[in-house]
């Protein structure tokens, strides 16, 4: 059974102070890892796509970073409007698996100005 | 272009009745799926297609019944609500890769 865990559940951070979001996975067999933000009240956005070990994807403050185990979502003196919830996503392999998306629980991220 | 159009936003209902949860895409995608999202437990996954005529189960299909007759549509029906049937919906629909999913506003349900 897939699974996903996002840690930490909440992070309180300054304007500019960075910081990280980790997402560990476990999977059958890896098709893409995602990123999305959600807003209070809105549906997921979404953020970057990850396909192999060691891939990185960068927009404005947010950078994502892919292992075999785990991805890692940086950012970079953030802003007030970074406050949201992340979510982490994986996509297992095979031929049904395209509309099917495993959720970890999200990062509630606050930045204070 | 709309995207993902769910209605209604807010839906109160009681207990053992039943309703229709609409969802439209405007992008001619292949894949749509429903999803709950409840405090503390993510996003889980309910029903999903592949394509017209096309559906399965996901996660947390029980107490939920879905049919796709064409690429744009993808409603969700309640049988017969139930308090634990309280949550957020969403509905997503992506294209045949799959390199990311286009989420709706959103479905806010509650069964008293």
């Amino acid at each position: 059974e897939d699974q996903v865990t996002q840690s930490p559940e909440a992070l309180r951070l300054q304007e500019g102070e960075s910081s990280s979001l980790n997402c560990s996975y476990t999977v059958s067999g890896l098709r893409g890892l995602f990123w999305y933000r959600q807003d209070p009240g809105k549906g997921p956005e979404f953020l970057f796509t990850l396909y192999s070990a060691g891939e990185e994807k960068e927009k404005e403050r947010l950078k994502a970073t892919l292992t075999k185990k785990e991805s890692f979502l940086h950012i970079t003196a953030p802003k007030p409007e970074d406050s949201a919830t992340y979510l982490c996503a994986v996509q297992a392999t095979g031929g049904t698996s395209y509309g099917k998306l495993t959720f970890g629980q999200g990062t509630i991220l606050t930045v204070h100005p | 272009n709309a995207g993902v159009t769910q209605t209604p936003k807010f839906q109160v209902l009681k207990t053992g009745q039943s309703m229709t949860l609409q969802c439209a895409q405007d992008m001619n995608h292949e894949y749509m799926s429903w999803y709950r999202q409840d405090p503390g437990m993510g996003l889980r996954l309910i029903h999903y297609s592949v394509g017209a005529g096309i559906t399965d189960q996901g996660e947390v299909p029980n107490g939920y019944n879905v049919s796709r007759s064409t690429t744009e549509d993808f409603p969700l029906r309640l049988l017969s609500a139930a308090p634990s049937q309280t949550s957020v919906y969403f509905c997503a629909s992506s294209n045949y890769g799959g390199t990311e999913a286009f989420f709706g506003q959103g479905t806010r349900l509650t069964v008293v």
